[in-house]
């Protein structure tokens, strides 16, 4: 079965300042789909970024980026110019190909430090 | 917009009872899922649904069943609830434009805290 590790249970930047979410994964499969999802203390779920194993150039969304390393299996997430709005927990999330449901990491709580 | 939604925010009920815990989407989507999301834990897949009376256990399906006799709705349903069941519960529904398209997309409900005493 598949598995998300995220190592960092908690993480706190100075606002305006960068931080790196990390998060690995283990799977045998070679076509994939990778995400971070945020949940502020509203609980909505909300998509930050997507990643597909198969395209080999980073996700970026604005201010949110990946660094995807297929071979190590890594998948981090980088948030530059950190806002107090990003204070949130993060989840790292794998799906499979095929109509599967999304695997998901324990979580790193970001908080942002004015 | 699309729309999850369930039917309590926050739920206290007794050990022994029997609990319901309702998900509605408003887009026809086929598949849905059940999660509990728990600290330390993250989030957790119960049971999902890829179409009406189909169901299929995730991880953790113990103590647990579903029920989804109409497209739009999937139940959750605790048979004897338990203490170790309190945990925040989230619902969550999916399109299927096909198979790794971008505009597959996962909606979220706002979670049910649910308290078992």
């Amino acid at each position: 079965a598949q598995t998300v590790t995220q190592s960092q249970p908690e993480m706190s930047v100075q606002e305006a300042e960068t931080v790196t979410l990390s998060c690995t994964y283990d799977t045998s499969e070679s076509d994939y789909y990778l995400f971070w999802y945020k949940q502020p203390p509203s609980r909505q779920m909300i998509l930050v970024i997507r990643q597909e194993a198969y395209k080999q150039q980073n996700a970026t969304e604005n201010r949110f980026s990946v660094n995807f390393q297929k071979a190590a299996k890594s998948f981090s997430l980088k948030i530059s110019d950190s806002q107090l709005g990003d204070a949130a927990m993060y989840f790292c999330a794998y799906r499979g190909s095929g109509n599967t449901p999304l695997v998901f990491g324990k979580g790193t709580r970001l908080s942002v430090i004015a | 917009d699309v729309k999850v939604t369930q039917s309590s925010r926050y739920l206290v009920k007794r050990t022994g009872e029997k609990v319901f815990l309702e998900c509605v989407q408003d887009m026809d989507h086929e598949n849905m899922f059940w999660y509990r999301q728990d600290p330390g834990l993250g989030l957790r897949l119960i049971y999902f649904s890829y179409d009406v009376k189909m169901k299929e256990k995730g991880d953790i399906p113990e103590g647990y069943s579903v029920s989804r006799e109409k497209k739009e709705r999937f139940s959750l349903i605790l048979e004897s609830a338990s203490t170790n069941q309190t945990s925040m519960y989230l619902c969550a529904s999916r399109n299927s434009p096909g198979a790794g398209s971008t505009n597959e997309k996962l909606f979220f409900g706002s979670g049910t805290q649910l308290s078992v005493l």
